[in-house]
Order: structure tokens, then sequence, then C-alpha cells
């Protein structure tokens, strides 16, 4: 079965700052998805950053990036340029690649951030 | 595109009552739909997995004859938690695939407080 570890529960960053969440994963599968989610005070999930195992280059949206590690299955994010808004409980999430109707997410713990002014 | 809906938002109830949260994909067609509960400040966890016209897929510990799921059209998958409890007060949530999709899209959530 797979898993995801995100060992770290609490982080607090300085605005403008940037700051680095970690995530490792198990897997034996070789084609897989992974994920960062956000969930601010609202508790809306919102979709951060998707990268896709097969594919070398690390994703990048604006001021979010990943450092994807497969080898060393490791999948963790940067935020450049940290602002207030960022503030929010964040969550790697690991995905089968294949596309059936139940390719299940797999969620890690979790890890809050707090941005301060 | 992709929203996802969920009504009602909050609900409270009494000990012993029903209660029936509606998860809507508002413009795309939803093949599967997955709902989750979650802790406050704890992860998600995986309660059931529905598609279309077909009887949901319960996680292992997951009671079915208490968390009722129907997902009876494209768009429209309901929970109903039967004989609700205190213990069973928890946030809801819903999410939704469809076909050409690779990610799940995500309801906003229901909180469900019972007395």
């Amino acid at each position: 079965a797979q898993t995801v570890t995100q060992s770290q529960p609490e982080m607090s960053v300085q605005e403008a700052e940037t700051v680095t969440l970690s995530c490792t994963y198990d897997t034996s599968e070789s084609d897989y998805y992974l994920f960062w989610y956000k969930q601010p005070p609202s508790r809306q999930m919102i979709l951060v950053i998707r990268q896709e195992a097969y594919k070398q280059q690390n994703a990048t949206e604006n001021r979010f990036s990943v450092n994807f590690q497969k080898a060393a299955k490791s999948f963790s994010l940067k935020i450049s340029d940290s602002q207030l808004g960022d503030a929010a409980m964040y969550f790697c999430a690991y995905r089968p690649f294949y596309t059936g109707a139940n390719s299940k997410l797999t969620f890690g713990k979790g890890i809050t951030l707090s941005v301060r002014p | 595109g992709a929203v996802v809906s969920q009504h009602p938002s909050r609900v409270i109830c009494k000990s012993g009552t029903s209660v029936k949260i509606e998860c809507r994909s508002l413009d795309f067609q939803a093949t599967t739909m997955f709902w989750y509960r979650q802790f406050p400040k704890k992860s998600l966890m995986l309660m059931a997995t529905s598609n279309e016209g077909s009887k949901a897929t319960y996680e292992q510990g997951v009671e079915k004859d208490k968390f009722l799921i129907n997902h009876a059209s494209l768009t429209l998958s309901t929970l109903t938690v039967t004989s609700a409890h205190p213990e069973d007060s928890s946030f809801y949530i819903c999410s939704a695939k469809g076909t050409g999709y690779n990610e799940q899209f995500f309801g906003p959530g229901t909180r469900l407080t019972v007395l």
C-alpha cells in the first residue's frame, strides 16, 4: 500500500521569505501523480501543484515549485515570496497513474503553515 | 471550470435523526465521487468511493449501513448519515472526478454537528 509522510506538523515563515514543506512517500509503482493541496481556514481544498512521476522536470506554478526526487521518493514544496494568504494547512497527496475511476488519493497528515507579517 | 458544490454547508441535528448531504458537479459529469471525513487539524480520511449507477465501495472500518451513499446521476451524489450520534459530528468533504480529468475537484465541505 502507498503511504505519504509529512513529518513536520507545523512551520512558520516570515512574509516575503521562502519556505519549503517536506513530503516523502512510499510506492512500488513507477508511474503515479503527486499533488500538493492547500486548505485555508475556509476548509476548501485547493490544488496548488501537480507532478507526474514520469516527468523529470519539476513542476512550477508562479510562486510555488516542487523538488521531485523520484529515487529518494521525496516531493517537497517551495513557496517563494510568502504572503499572508499562504497561511493554511498543506497536504501532500499521491495517486496511482492509471486513470481508472477508483484511483484514490492518499494524503499525508498535513502541515500547518503560518506566515508572520 | 470544474466546480463542485455541497449542500448544506452546515447542519445541526438531534441525536437519532438522519441527515442527508448533497454533492453536485456543476459543470462536468462526475463518473466518480469520493466522500471524506475530516477532524479538526487532521487529514482527510476517505470513507467511500461511488460510481454513477453502482454501489459505493466503502473503506475498511466505515459502516455502510450508517453512511449511505447514493450516486444516482452523473452530477449528484448524496451521503446520508443515519441515526446520527454526537461522535458522527465532523466535517464531511466530497470530491468528484470526470472522464479526461487527472485530478479530483473538491466541494467546500459540510460541517455536521449532532447534539
